[in-house]
């Protein structure tokens, strides 16, 4: 098992509407959870992070956790065209642990 | 502050030649990472420092790879001999000391062996 699992994707949506994207990891000592977005030829881009259970909302941005079932998300509400990347779901028990990334596309 | 500075941006040298990527990490932090990127394997940790003490090397592929920090503002990342299947991106984070923190990523090294 990958210590950190992600819907592989592609993921397409239209414009405006809500982009879901999944994480599952496997080490319950984790403690802190991360959302990078990657542009093509870029690096990574811190853009959420969580802590605790529950939903964390940032503008546009809301990321939930649930550490009973190893699980958090990121739901993009109102996506933009500009919104399409790949998202990497990274998890730091003591060190930061990736996901392989969701390529998401937004179609205007 | 300038971030993470990488250097060279763009590497392209001969199978069996010795290639050295750098890096600068941001000024107060005392955490780095190396960390390769590929479209097979996706974005690798292969090696990471606290207070320029190496941690954790066990993502090293192979003894053709180092990594030293000599001090608190400066890393390097060696292979020798490279090879064609170590063509990817090699990305420097660097972190706060809080299991909390998010990394910062430099630019990257686009390394092609041919």
């Amino acid at each position: 098992q990958k210590e950190v699992e992600q819907n592989s994707g592609p993921l397409s949506v239209p414009e405006g509407a809500i982009a879901s994207l999944n994480c599952t990891y496997s080490d319950r000592g984790s403690q802190s959870f991360f959302w990078y977005r990657q542009y093509s030829g870029k690096s990574p881009e811190l853009i959420m992070f969580i802590y605790s259970n529950g939903d964390k909302e940032d503008g546009r941005f809301t990321a939930q956790l649930n550490k009973a079932s190893q699980y958090v998300s990121l739901l993009i509400r109102d996506s933009q065209p500009s919104d399409s990347a790949t998202y990497l779901c990274a998890v730091n028990p003591n060190d930061m642990r990736f996901g392989a990334g969701t390529r998401l596309t937004v179609k205007p | 502050d300038a971030g993470v500075i990488q250097s060279p941006r763009h590497e392209v040298t001969e199978m069996g030649q010795e290639v050295t990527l750098r890096c600068k990490p941001i000024s107060g932090h005392n955490s780095l990472f190396w960390y390769r990127q590929t479209m097979m394997r996706g974005l690798e940790l292969l090696i990471y420092f606290n207070n320029n003490v190496p941690i954790d090397d066990s993502g090293m592929p192979e003894d053709r790879f180092s990594a030293k920090m000599p001090n608190a503002s400066f890393s390097t990342l060696k292979i020798q001999p490279s090879e064609p299947r170590d063509s990817a991106v090699y990305f420097c984070a660097s972190s706060l000391p809080s299991p909390l923190g998010g990394y910062t990523f430099g630019s990257g090294t686009r390394l092609t062996v041919v």
